[in-house]
């Protein structure tokens, strides 16, 4: 089955500062790569995606790059706000529509 | 559009009761909802997939008998933790696939606090 690897842990950055995440899988057939945002006791909040098809998606501050020969993509957050603090959730396609998590990444953004 | 539900948002029950924690989409037909369990600080942990009018496919390690998965209709399930021990306390999270679009994107719920005392 896919294997989903998620680094750093945790990630600290000053405000307006940059943050990435990187994340590895192991399923060289996967085909899509979401990323999930999860503040304290609520629920994940998909935030960007990609899929196989394209290198790169960007959405205002965010954007996800994928390297489909190195079986890795990443999450980049520009000018980093308090608000951008929370846990960071990487994903892999498995069969059966399910998704495999990586362990995520706790952002804090110091102001 | 595609806002999933669940009730309750928490639950206290004693140890050896049984409780059930139901996940609805409310403005679309879930081709397949999925329960995952998340202790403090870790991941998310896909415990089953469940499809409408079919029986809930389990993940490795996780028991059928003591999680029962029902999928009744294309906008709900329910998941019941019989016998709750202790060690059963997490955070219960559902998800859907929306039935009309690309297979993976999932849809959270907003989560069910399962205490047990």
């Amino acid at each position: 089955g896919e294997n989903v690897e998620q680094h750093p842990s945790t990630l600290s950055v000053q405000e307006g500062d940059s943050a990435v995440i990187k994340c590895t899988y192991s399923d060289s057939a996967s085909n899509y790569f979401p990323w999930y945002k999860q503040e304290l006791g609520k629920r994940p909040q998909l935030i960007i995606d990609i899929r196989s098809n394209v290198g790169e998606k960007k959405d205002q501050r965010i954007a996800v790059t994928l390297n489909k020969t190195a079986k890795h993509f990443s999450l980049h957050i520009t000018e980093t706000q308090p608000e951008d603090s929370a846990v960071y959730f990487c994903a892999a396609p498995e069969y059966g529509n399910k998704l495999v998590f990586g362990a995520g990444t706790i952002l804090r953004v110091k102001s | 559009g595609a806002v999933v539900s669940q009730h309750p948002s928490w639950v206290i029950c004693k140890s050896g009761t049984s409780v059930k924690i139901e996940c609805r989409s409310l403005d679309f037909q879930a081709t397949t909802m999925f329960w995952y369990r998340q202790f403090p600080k870790q991941s998310l942990m896909l415990m089953a997939t469940s499809n409408e009018g079919s029986k809930a496919t389990y993940e490795q390690g996780v028991e059928k008998d003591k999680f029962l998965i029902n999928h009744a209709s294309l906008t709900l399930s329910t998941l019941t933790v019989t016998s709750a021990h202790p060690e059963d306390s997490s955070f219960y999270i559902c998800s859907a696939n929306h039935r009309s679009i690309l297979s993976y994107e999932q849809y959270f719920g907003p989560g069910t606090r399962l205490t047990v005392t």
